[in-house]
């Protein structure tokens, strides 16, 4: 089984659109996180959520909104999609402060 | 705020040689994390290797070790006999220890592209 598993795993869509992308761990970690890895591969931070509570919250357009229904889940929703959205977001996970993070695979969103 | 700086963007090296990447950081915790992921064409990250500041012992993962020296900041990764299978990008991370500090907050270099030549 997948421990960090996200969907869909590829999405292509058109400016203005609303998507969202859907996160789940079944590794029992109580924190979980989003990511963006730009065209150049820098990989930066957007969210991060300790038992479904915001803790880390990164200089991001508030077009882009986290949910955590539970502690399992992080999804992410992003608003009147633009150009520059396009990148591929990473969902992790990790066990308390320190311990090592866990990555999905990535969603790679490409805004046409 | 602490900051991970890879200074080497691209690395070469000889299938079966040895090849070293550079990590510096800069942090006043004294008590963290650090680690060494390896990203290939497939965007997977994969953890390659992981050091507790605390231990003053380097790790070793199979043909891959570190190179720490807490006072200089550094944080490097050497990888013996390379192999084909190695060429990916190497990501460095700081995570800081305390549960109080943004939970665990994670920083990332800008990444060292390695090809493996044969």
């Amino acid at each position: 089984d997948t421990a960090v598993s996200q969907t869909p795993k590829y999405l292509v869509t058109q400016m203005g659109n609303d998507k969202s992308i859907k996160c789940e761990q079944n590794l029992g970690h109580d924190t979980m996180y989003w990511y963006k890895q730009d065209s150049k591969k820098f990989l930066k931070i957007m969210f991060s959520y300790n038992n479904k509570e915001l803790i880390i919250n990164e200089t991001v357009p508030n077009r882009f909104s986290p949910k955590s229904p539970d502690k399992a889940h992080l999804n992410l929703h992003i608003n009147s999609l633009e150009l520059g959205d396009s990148a591929v977001y990473f969902c992790a996970s990790a066990r308390g402060a320190g311990n090592t993070i866990y990555f999905g695979e990535g969603s790679w969103l490409t805004v046409v | 705020a602490q900051t991970v700086t890879q200074s080497q963007p691209e690395m070469s090296v000889q299938e079966a040689e040895t090849v070293t990447l550079s990590c510096t950081y800069d942090t006043s915790e004294s008590d963290y994390y650090l680690f060494w992921y390896k990203q290939p064409p497939s965007r997977q990250m994969i953890l390659v290797i992981r050091q507790e500041a605390y231990k003053q012992q380097n790790a070793t993962e199979n043909r891959f070790s570190v190179n720490f020296q807490k006072a200089a900041k550094s944080f490097s990764l050497k990888i013996s006999d390379s192999q084909l299978g190695d060429a990916a990008m190497y990501f460095c991370a700081y995570r800081t220890h305390s549960r109080f500090t943004n939970a665990g907050k994670s920083t990332f270099g800008d990444g060292t592209t390695l090809t493996v030549k044969p």
